[in-house]
C-alpha cells in the first residue's frame, strides 16, 4: 500500500546550519506531496508542496523537489533558526486523484541551538 | 487557506466516558476528515466525514466508537467514545479545500488525555 518513510530523528542543529530532511514515497501512481510542520503545542501546519515530478515546493526558506526517478521528496533549508525548532512531516496524497487522504510518515523532531 | 477551530483545545477525560470534538470551519467545505496522533507518533485517518452521507471509516476504526455527525458544510463532531488510555491523543480535524491548490488544512487539535 501507499506508505512514506522519513529520516529518522531526532535532528540536533547549530543555528545557520544546512538542514536535510529524507522522505521517500511509495510510487504508486504520481501523488501530490507535502511537508508539514508541527511547532511545540500546536497543530500542523502546511509547509510546503509540490503536485508533480520536477516541481519544487518552497516557502520560509525551506525547499523540497519533487524527484519521480528517486521517489523522493526531500526537505532542504540552506540556514535555520532556532524557531525553526518542530516535528517535520512528510506526506503523500493516498493515490492519484485521491489527494484529500494523506499519509504520513513518522515525523522527524528537529531541534535548533543557537 | 481556511480557519479552522476545535473545541476543545485539550481536556482530561476519566475513563469510560465519552467526550465529542467540534470542529467549526469559516467555509464551506465538503470533505472534512478526523485524524488522530497518538503520543510521539505519526497521524492516522480516522474517518471522512462529508456533508449529506455517513462518515466512512478506515481500516482499525468503527462507528460505535467514533461516532461523527456532519450535520453542515461548516461544522462536524468527532465522539470519541467509552475512553481508555489508550485513547490519548491529539485528534485532528482537516478540510479539503479545491480553491487553494487542492489541499487540506488541519486545525489545532484536541488534545485528550485519558486517566
Amino acid at each position: 500500500g501507499d506508505s512514506v518513510t522519513q529520516m529518522e530523528g531526532p535532528v540536533t542543529l547549530s543555528e545557520e546550519a544546512f538542514l536535510t530532511i529524507n522522505c521517500t514515497y511509495t510510487a504508486t501512481g504520481y501523488p501530490s506531496l507535502f511537508w508539514y510542520v508541527q511547532y511545540p503545542g500546536e497543530g500542523l501546519q502546511l509547509l510546503l508542496k509540490a503536485t508533480k515530478a520536477d516541481d519544487k515546493g518552497s516557502n520560509k526558506g525551506f525547499e523540497a523537489t519533487y524527484r519521480k526517478e528517486t521517489t523522493s521528496f526531500h526537505l532542504e533549508k540552506g540556514s535555520v533558526q532556532v524557531s525553526d525548532s518542530a516535528v517535520y512531516f512528510c506526506a503523500r496524497g493516498t493515490s492519484p486523484g485521491s489527494n484529500y487522504k494523506l499519509t504520513f510518515g513518522k515525523g522527524t523532531l528537529l531541534t535548533v541551538n543557537p | 487557506s481556511a480557519v479552522i477551530s476545535q473545541k476543545p483545545s485539550r481536556d482530561i477525560c476519566q475513563r469510560g466516558t465519552s467526550l465529542t470534538i467540534q470542529c467549526q470551519v469559516d467555509s464551506q467545505v465538503t470533505m472534512m476528515f478526523w485524524y488522530r496522533q497518538q503520543p510521539g507518533q505519526s497521524l492516522t485517518l480516522i474517518a471522512t466525514a462529508n456533508q449529506g452521507s455517513e462518515a466512512t471509516y478506515e481500516s482499525g476504526f468503527v462507528i460505535d466508537k467514533f461516532p461523527i455527525s456532519r450535520p453542515n458544510l461548516t461544522f462536524s463532531t468527532l465522539t470519541v467514545s467509552n475512553m481508555s488510555p489508550e485513547d490519548s491523543s491529539i485528534y485532528l480535524c482537516s478540510v479539503y479545500l479545491t480553491d487553494s491548490g487542492n489541499t487540506i488544512y488541519f486545525g489545532e487539535g484536541s488534545w485528550l488525555t485519558v486517566v
